[in-house]
């Protein structure tokens, strides 16, 4: 079947580094997303990783491995505003058609 | 400005009373999807299209329809709404074929409340 798991929360302290995890089971992967999410408002997007390896944008890293059906999302310099929800969401066409499954996400609250 | 606009962002409304949310976007995409987000449940998908007039199940189409005449345009129409689908929905799209790296833009939300 098709499931997602990502740990439900996280502390971390302003300042340092967080990675949060993903595990993931999927029959026809297509890609992986890494979302933000305040509470209340809407998903918004952080990285894409659809090879094998490290994604850099800024403060914030994406891993993949297929082979182990494994990802992170590695956050440096913790802010403040950075406590929110990440979701992680596998793209899926064993359908045929664009399927996006959803971790339950994992709320990160961040300490000064 | 590149968006998903849905509306409204907040609904209380009795049993049974038909509802619809909209949701527009103006990137051209031809992927649309309208989710509900519970508690410890994360997103769930309701339904999704692929292209104009191309619409499918996900995963909780039960008590749901949907409608994609136009490309821009792919309401959610609840007829008979119960109390257990009082949810904060969101409606989302993407680009599909060679824009393959295109992440799902969501809309702000309705929050809704059935009595």
């Amino acid at each position: 079947g098709q499931n997602i798991d990502q740990p439900t929360e996280m502390t971390a302290t302003e300042g340092a580094i967080v990675q949060i995890n993903c595990t993931y089971q999927t029959s026809g992967f297509n890609g992986l997303f890494w979302y933000q999410q305040h509470a209340g408002e809407a998903p918004t997007f952080l990285s894409y990783n659809v090879l094998d390896g490290l994604e850099e944008k800024g403060r914030f890293s994406s891993f993949l491995s297929r082979s182990k059906g494994y990802s992170y999302l590695l956050l440096k310099e913790l802010q403040m505003k950075d406590s929110a929800s990440y979701l992680c969401a596998v793209r899926d066409l064993s359908s045929g058609t664009y399927k996006y499954i959803f971790g339950t996400g994992t709320r990160l609250k961040v300490l000064a | 400005e590149a968006q998903v606009t849905q509306n409204p962002r907040y609904l209380i409304t009795v049993t049974g009373k038909k509802l619809t949310v909209t949701c527009s976007q103006n990137m051209n995409h031809e992927y649309m999807s309208w989710y509900r987000q519970d508690p410890g449940l994360g997103l769930r998908q309701i339904y999704y299209s692929m292209n104009v007039e191309v619409t499918d199940k996900g995963d909780v189409p039960e008590g749901y329809k949907v409608s994609r005449k136009e490309k821009r345009n792919f309401p959610l129409i609840l007829e008979s709404p119960s109390p257990n689908q009082t949810s904060l929905y969101f409606c989302a799209s993407s680009g599909t074929g060679s824009s393959y790296n295109s992440p799902l833009h969501f809309g702000n939300g309705t929050r809704l409340t059935v009595t």
